[in-house]
């Protein structure tokens, strides 16, 4: 069973502050994606990480893909409060088994 | 173009009750999934559907149903409504690149409570 774990759970950071979220998942997987949710909101797609090595970067987010480790993280650079949101990654096992397997999530607060 | 939408986006049943739920995908996406939110389980995979047919299905009872027409808009079903069956419902649909559908856009969701 492919199991997705997130860390931390909870992050609460100051503006201007870079920090990174881990996403670790067990077993092969041929795709990552990154979502955002805002409260009360739907999913966000963010990234998708499709091969090892595998960079993307949006404003002052950056996700990378490490399949051999089995870990992909999101790194916030200099964060500003619009940032604040929960994020989720997710893994799908490739053709044939494309649902999506989601993390615990990250509730990101960032503090002025 | 627009997105995914989902009615209604909230409802309140009693238990007992069965509820329908409706999904439109983006035009041109042939695929939607169906996923579960609740604060203790998280966000769990209920079942997807490709050209009017279940292609996979989470693990859930059967009370969970649901279907795809024609125009790929879905609907899902719950029967037998329980108090834990209270939580938000995303459809997300997308596209097929080659043989395997690609990258999910998810909808509102639609917000049950259960009575």
């Amino acid at each position: 069973e492919l199991k997705v774990e997130q860390n931390p759970l909870f992050l609460s950071m100051q503006e201007g502050k870079n920090y990174t979220i881990y996403c670790n998942y067990s077993t092969t997987s041929d795709r990552l994606y990154w979502y955002r949710q805002d409260p009360g909101k739907s999913l966000e797609s963010l990234f998708v990480l499709l091969s090892n090595g595998a960079v993307k970067q949006e404003g002052r987010l950056m996700a990378s893909l490490d399949t051999k480790a089995r870990l992909s993280t999101l790194h916030i650079t200099a964060a500003v409060h619009d940032l604040s949101a929960t994020y989720f990654c997710a893994v799908d096992r490739g053709f044939g088994n494309e649902k999506l397997t989601f993390g615990t999530g990250t509730r990101l607060t960032i503090i002025p | 173009k627009a997105g995914v939408t989902q009615t209604p986006r909230y409802l309140i049943k009693t238990r007992g009750q069965q509820v329908t739920l409706s999904c439109s995908p983006i035009s041109g996406h042939r695929s939607v999934s169906w996923y579960q939110q609740t604060p203790g389980q998280g966000l769990q995979f209920l079942f997807e559907y490709f050209s009017e047919t279940q292609r996979n299905k989470g693990n859930f009872p059967g009370r969970f149903s649901g279907r795809q027409f024609s125009n790929s808009r879905s609907e899902m079903n719950v029967s037998t409504l329980e108090l834990g069956d209270s939580a938000l419902y995303l459809c997300a649909s997308s596209l097929f690149r080659g043989t395997s559908p690609y990258e999910q856009y998810f909808g509102p969701g639609t917000r049950l409570t259960v009575t």
